[in-house]
């Protein structure tokens, strides 16, 4: 079963808008953490938000917000303001506290901010 | 400490060959994992290392592959014999054990092209 769903393989926003990007998740563990990264076409991935199963409220980073509701098992990345600057690949990914702790990736969403 | 290393950052080989691929983790960091991505996908979980002890394996890692990270710096990653289907972006992560929220460092990848 995927762990992991982001449902929109593409999204364009105008520069200065704000845009979601869509994850869904899937875990019978309690504890578990949500992460998002951007890759940019260099290929290096950079850490944007985490997210904790525990933790009550929302997490925001600078013009990145996490909009967690953990009933419908969602964690949908919001960028405010977006910049031209953004436009990469982004990946939401789960870490489970059992087992390895690797993180366990979606297949991705590619964004494109136009001027 | 500049971030984790990865060397080559290109590798273009003939079906056939073996290839080595290198990761210098960030120095604190006792956790390091590989992970290989397509075109078009996540990073997908091959391996991964607390200090020189490899803990797990993925199904993904036939027995052409070896890795090792001995004295628990650096490490590496060989494919012997590779096939065309081995062409991807290797990526290699490091973290500390500590926090659920601990989030992985990733390296630029190496991306690999068997011809």
């Amino acid at each position: 079963a995927q762990k992991i769903t982001q449902t929109q393989p593409g999204m364009f926003v105008q520069e200065k808008e704000a845009v979601t990007l869509d994850c869904t998740y899937d875990t019978s563990d309690p504890s578990y953490g949500l992460f998002w990264y951007k890759q940019p076409s260099s290929g290096e991935m950079i850490f944007l938000i985490y997210q904790g199963s525990y933790d009550q409220q929302n997490a925001t980073e600078g013009r990145y917000s996490l909009n967690f509701q953990k009933a419908r098992k969602s964690a949908n990345l919001v960028i405010s303001a977006s910049q031209l600057g953004d436009s990469a690949m982004y990946f939401c990914a789960m870490r489970e506290k059992a087992g390895r702790r690797a993180l366990t990736f979606g297949s991705g969403t590619r964004l494109q901010v136009q001027p | 400490d500049t971030g984790v290393s990865q060397n080559p950052r290109h590798k273009i080989t003939k079906r056939g060959q073996n290839v080595t691929f290198r990761c210098d983790p960030i120095s604190e960091h006792n956790r390091l994992y590989w992970y290989r991505q397509t075109l078009g996908q996540g990073p997908e979980f091959l391996t991964y290392f607390q200090n020189e002890a490899q803990l797990e394996k993925s199904r993904l890692l036939s027995d052409r592959f070896s890795a090792e990270r001995p004295k628990g710096s650096f490490s590496t990653l060989e494919i012997q014999r590779t096939e065309q289907g081995d062409s991807a972006m290797y990526l290699c992560a490091s973290s500390t054990d500590r926090e659920l929220n601990t989030e992985a460092f990733f390296g630029q990848g190496t991306r690999l092209t068997v011809v």
